[in-house]
């Protein structure tokens, strides 16, 4: 399976805390993005980040990218109740067009 | 920006029926779709790639027979669960190869067979 694993599995801390979401992937990669999915909701995109790449912002977001260790991780920085939900990491291999997903993490931000 | 719809967003079946979805990307063409289940709780898993005018491929362990796929157009791909059974019961979500980001899903499909 390519699947990724990502950890921890469930987030919980009271806004304004920051909060960080790690993923490991299997084989090299293309690039790597982070979605965010509500419950029972479609997935929205949060950031794009480029394997030649190892760091990327946008707004309260940061994610980083380790590819000697296949790893990425997500900050969001003071975070809001309306933060809460599921964020995944999907990464994209070689020539394919798939995206294999990470096992998510279930954030819960406490106001 | 691209905007991929899914139809329906919901549906309840009784077992034994066939069920079809709908994955339309409105403002742009979209020769390669995907569709992928979700388990309540866990993570998207691929169960296939639809490529407009050709078979679609496969996943592992998905049955071609059981979800069967068609990309008729460059702006649809259906899934057809046949024969749904209530193990069959997910979230199936579609995404398609354009848009800003390269890769737009759509909204998901909540499938309950009864």
């Amino acid at each position: 399976s390519q699947q990724g694993e990502e950890d921890p599995q469930a987030l919980s801390i009271q806004e304004g805390e920051n909060a960080t979401m790690n993923c490991s992937y299997k084989t090299s990669i293309n690039n790597l993005q982070w979605y965010r999915q509500n419950s029972g909701r479609g997935l929205v995109h949060l950031i794009l980040i480029r394997s030649n790449e190892r760091e990327k912002h946008s707004g309260r977001l940061r994610v980083t990218l380790d590819t000697s260790k296949k790893s990425s991780s997500l900050l969001i920085t003071a975070s809001r109740a309306a933060d809460t939900a599921s964020y995944f990491c999907a990464a994209k291999h070689g020539a394919g067009n798939q995206f294999y997903f990470g096992t998510g993490t279930s954030l819960t931000v406490i106001p | 920006g691209a905007v991929v719809s899914q139809h329906p967003s919901w549906v309840i079946c009784k077992s034994g029926t066939s069920v079809k979805i709908e994955c339309r990307s409105l403002d742009f063409q979209a020769t390669t779709m995907f569709w992928y289940r979700q388990f309540p709780k866990q993570s998207l898993m691929l169960m296939a790639t639809s490529n407009e005018g050709s078979k679609a491929t496969y996943e592992q362990g998905v049955e071609k027979d059981k979800f069967l796929i068609n990309h008729a157009s460059l702006t649809l791909s259906t899934l057809t669960v046949t024969s749904a059974h209530p193990e069959d019961s997910s979230f199936y979500i579609c995404s398609a190869r354009g848009g800003l980001y390269g890769y737009t899903f759509g909204s998901g499909t909540r499938l309950t067979v009864v």
